[in-house]
């Protein structure tokens, strides 16, 4: 494998499950980031960690739990969600954080909630 | 309020044309800017990026512009081929000194196509 893996791709849960999402990246990065794209809207930041330690937090209701138990694996738990937070879930990593390192994107997982 | 504003959700071209992309923004303390291709069911790729010390940086059959007094900058593909068809996403990084990170900052994209 290489590059940022995401797992699953396609995920529909309804408002009363937990389900995790998973994110690998095999490019020896130490940033991971969390995103969210909705429907005609621009991919907004969901959560920033930098060495495991997260670094960033814009926001995100509590529902969304993140957590990076190695600088290589970001999970994204998801309990009691809302019909809103239908959306595709992309994670990124970058080798580190400064203006040019760009970050990576895996596949996404496209989220359903009913 | 959206602070990286692309207008033009799609554009068509025809192959072997120039493809012009454009994208505004209204934070002045953007230092960064990046250009994103998406194709579907796959993530963003990175395509071009420009310092904000830069007007333009080449690569390839890419060409980005930056105009700070406007808070302008446009994507310029030539020529264009049926492969460059995607979304493209400007991006926008803004260096937050509080905590020594950055928040990268999306544009809504442009859906190109290229006419055979």
């Amino acid at each position: 494998e290489t590059g940022v893996t995401q797992t699953p791709r396609h995920l529909v849960m309804g408002m009363t499950n937990k389900k995790s999402l998973k994110c690998e990246q095999h490019l020896g990065h130490n940033a991971m980031y969390w995103y969210k794209q909705s429907a005609k809207k621009p991919l907004e930041l969901m959560f920033v960690y930098n060495f495991k330690e997260q670094t960033e937090n814009n926001s995100v209701p509590s529902r969304f739990s993140p957590e990076c138990p190695n600088s290589s694996h970001l999970f994204l738990h998801l309990h009691t969600l809302q019909p809103e937070d239908s959306a595709l879930y992309l994670c990124a990593s970058s080798q580190d954080q400064g203006p040019s390192y760009e970050q990576y994107f895996g596949p996404g997982t496209r989220l359903t909630v009913t | 309020d959206q602070q990286v504003k692309q207008n033009s959700p799609s554009l068509s071209v025809q192959e072997g044309r120039i493809s012009i992309l454009n994208c505004d923004y209204t934070n002045s303390m953007f230092d960064y800017f990046l250009w994103y291709k998406k194709y579907p069911a796959e993530g963003p790729t990175f395509l071009i990026s420009i310092s904000s010390i830069k007007d333009k940086n080449e690569d390839g059959r890419f060409t980005v512009f930056l105009n700070k007094s406007a808070k302008h900058l446009s994507l310029h593909i030539v020529p264009s081929q049926p492969g460059d068809s995607a979304v493209y996403f400007c991006a926008a990084k803004s260096f937050i000194s509080n905590f020594g990170n950055e928040k990268l900052t999306f544009g809504t994209g442009t859906r190109l196509t290229i006419i055979p």
